[in-house]
């Protein structure tokens, strides 16, 4: 049993450039979320979905953009870089049902933007 | 707003007891949860709490007073290996699912 499954794990990016950060989950999880971790500020939510074709914003979206094309993909993507995105990008899952609605964490994506 | 406070380090010996705390001042409460994070890793489940009290788990207990907005996690019988950052997040909607973090309390385990 994978859980959630984050790609790619490290990545180096030049200002301006684009990438997409993928997350798979294999716990058929309703919700699905992105966050980034810097030093000293704990998670913060950037994006996040409550099923299959719907996404919303979280606390810091500016920059990001998402899709939910399938249960169990949740992409998040940089269209033009900035130095500000260098960070530690988590994904994570849970389940729609209240009383198992701990969310489970993918090992994360490192990024720096130079 | 929403304020979640946790001290950012703490320091203790192996075999011994450690006290984590965590305030909050959220406009919505539905629940807290703790989580460790290992360096370089990712955050893990610990325990979660709704109701005022205490919740028990092998070594780790945790416990809330939603009238004060304070819990805590207590570590008993310290190992090396809990030497890791421990996050406390407050669920704020009414399903319970969006999170909002702490800045996480980095605790070193010493000999």
């Amino acid at each position: 049993n994978a859980g959630v499954t984050q790609t790619p794990k490290f990545r180096v990016l030049k200002t301006g450039q684009s990438m997409t950060l993928l997350c798979a989950q294999d716990m058929n999880h309703e919700y699905m979320y992105w966050y980034r971790q810097d030093p000293g500020m704990g998670l913060r939510l950037i994006h996040y979905s409550v099923g299959e074709g719907t996404t919303a914003k979280g606390e810091v979206p500016d920059g990001y953009n998402v899709s939910r094309l399938k249960k169990q993909n949740f992409l998040l993507g940089l269209e033009s870089a900035a130095p500000s995105q260098t960070s530690v990008y988590f994904c994570a899952s849970s389940s729609l049902d209240r009383a198992k609605n701990i969310q489970y964490f993918g090992a994360g994506t490192r990024l720096s933007v130079l | 707003g929403q304020n979640i406070d946790q001290p950012t380090e703490m320091t203790a010996t192996e075999g011994a007891i450690v006290q984590i705390n965590c305030t909050y001042q959220t406009s919505g409460f539905n629940g807290l949860f703790w989580y460790q994070q290992h360096a370089g890793e990712a955050p893990t489940f610990l325990s979660y709490n709704v109701l005022d009290g205490l919740e028990e788990k092998g070594r780790f207990s945790s416990f809330l007073s939603r009238s004060k907005g304070y819990s805590y996690l207590l570590l008993k019988e310290l190992q090396m290996k809990d030497s890791a950052s421990y996050l406390c997040a407050v669920s704020q909607d009414d399903a319970g699912n969006m999170l909002t973090f702490g800045g996480g309390t980095r605790l070193m385990v010493k000999p």
